[in-house]
């Protein structure tokens, strides 16, 4: 009964290749993120939800796009991925103040 | 928007001593801040947060300090333990659309805390 999950946890893939990583919550919150973290470990916001609307855009490449079906879910579709796109990609949900986070997925691009 | 710096980026503590890491934010607004651990190849949890509306919190070893005049607030612990080795990340979510002012949840660029034995 994880909080939230997101699949797949490893990805490997060829530059110029177009991918998507699942995120699904299972709490209830009307609130759900996706972060990049680089090698650095910054954690860097890209996109959040409210409510199934976008709410913040990060300045991030239009090669990212984020869909949210429902209030549950939130997946993220990357266009012609580049060698920079390599980082791990959390997804979190909050309703009011903690954020959970998923477990995180890798993203490799070769 | 709201801008969150964390300082020291690394910090290194013998294990008994203590270790504090300090954040700072510009919007006077935001009245919700919480901390973070991210143990290596885990994901980050929170592990203590506060309100505006007191100056400190403590839960255990840990515990954490607000200042809204200076527009800081700093994570102590004491009494480090090798388990505390991890990197920390503050938070401070500036009032957004709703009451919540969750929706932008922008932390700082954490510090990497290792305790020497």
């Amino acid at each position: 009964d994880t909080a939230v999950s997101q699949t797949p946890k490893y990805l490997v893939t060829q530059m110029g290749n177009d991918k998507s990583i699942k995120c699904e919550q299972n709490l209830g919150h009307d609130t759900m993120y996706w972060y990049k973290q680089d090698s650095k470990k910054f954690l860097k916001i890209m996109f959040s939800y409210n409510n199934k609307e976008l709410i913040i855009n990060e300045t991030v490449p239009n090669r990212f796009s984020p869909k949210s079906p429902d209030k549950a879910h939130l997946n993220l579709h990357i266009n012609s991925l580049e060698l920079g796109d390599s980082a791990v990609y959390f997804c979190a949900s909050s309703h009011t103040s903690e954020a959970f986070f998923g477990q995180g997925t890798r993203l490799t691009v070769v | 928007g709201e801008n969150v710096e964390q300082h020291p980026s690394t910090l290194s503590v013998q294990e008994g001593d203590s270790a504090v890491i300090k954040c700072t934010y510009s919007d006077s607004a935001s009245n919700y801040f919480p901390w973070y651990k991210q143990e290596l190849g885990k994901r980050p949890q929170l592990i203590i947060d506060i309100r505006s509306n007191v100056g400190e919190k403590k839960d255990q070893r840990i515990a954490v300090t607000l200042n809204k005049t200076a527009k800081h607030f700093s994570l102590h612990i004491t009494e480090t333990q090798p388990e505390d080795s991890a990197v920390y990340f503050c938070a401070a979510p500036p009032r957004g659309i709703s009451n919540f002012g969750n929706e932008k949840l922008t932390f700082g660029t954490g510090t990497r805390l290792t305790i020497i034995p």
